[in-house]
């Protein structure tokens, strides 16, 4: 496989329920992102893995809970959600260091419904 | 800290007419500049990018775009449009945010190709 993947494609859940997305990236990159995007707004980064650190995280609420085990795999947790989560979760990789440029690897995103 | 304003969410053009979005930016250093383009249902793919080279930078599908920092522009172009164009596209800046250089995404732009 190459680039990045991510799991599943489609997702529903009720607002009780725990799931998980994955992302496993191939490119040999060391940082991690997770991003959401809803209709009507823009990107919003969620969380940041650089070196399997958490270097950001914009006041995202607890229900979501990530995980980096390695510099290729990236996890979303997530538990008793609220319907307006419902959105595209994308994950995208860089190389940090030594010279980051920002250009972020794209996989196709996980479509969550929350019922 | 930075931004990214895309003037214009939605953009229609007719087949083999010009194509022109556009993009103003915002940032204390100085930047480096992206432009993605994500096709339904699918996550986002670099279409071209300006990391201080040469200020007319050239991307696939035949785009185009020049940065012009007196203007704060990063506009995209291409001469002649194409039905397969017809995509969301995304500008955005790059800046250190912490230890991790982080990517700002404006809003995007909706492009229709009349046929």
């Amino acid at each position: 496989e190459t680039g990045v993947t991510q799991t599943p494609r489609h997702l529903v859940m009720g607002m009780t329920n725990k799931k998980s997305l994955k992302c496993e990236q191939h490119l040999g990159h060391n940082a991690m992102y997770w991003y959401k995007q809803s209709a009507k707004k823009p990107l919003e980064l969620m969380f940041v893995y650089s070196l399997e650190e958490r270097v950001e995280n914009n006041s995202v609420p607890s229900r979501f809970s990530p995980e980096c085990p390695n510099s290729s795999h990236l996890f979303l947790h997530l538990h008793t959600l609220q319907p307006e989560d419902s959105a595209l979760y994308l994950c995208a990789s860089s190389q940090d260091r030594p010279r980051n440029t920002g250009e972020l690897f794209f996989g196709e995103g996980s479509r969550l419904t929350v019922l | 800290a930075q931004s990214v304003t895309q003037l214009g969410s939605h953009v229609s053009v007719s087949e083999g007419a010009l194509v022109l979005l556009r993009c103003n930016y915002s940032s204390s250093v100085p930047p480096y500049l992206f432009w993605y383009v994500q096709y339904p249902n699918q996550g986002l793919q670099l279409l071209l990018k300006y990391t201080s080279a040469a200020t007319l930078v050239k991307g696939i599908n035949g785009f185009e775009a020049e940065f012009k920092k007196s203007e704060t522009s990063f506009h995209l172009t291409k001469p002649s449009a194409h039905m397969s164009d017809a995509a969301e596209y995304f500008c955005a800046v790059s800046a250190y945010s912490g230890s991790a250089r982080q990517l700002t995404f404006g809003s995007g732009t909706q492009l229709t190709v009349l046929p």
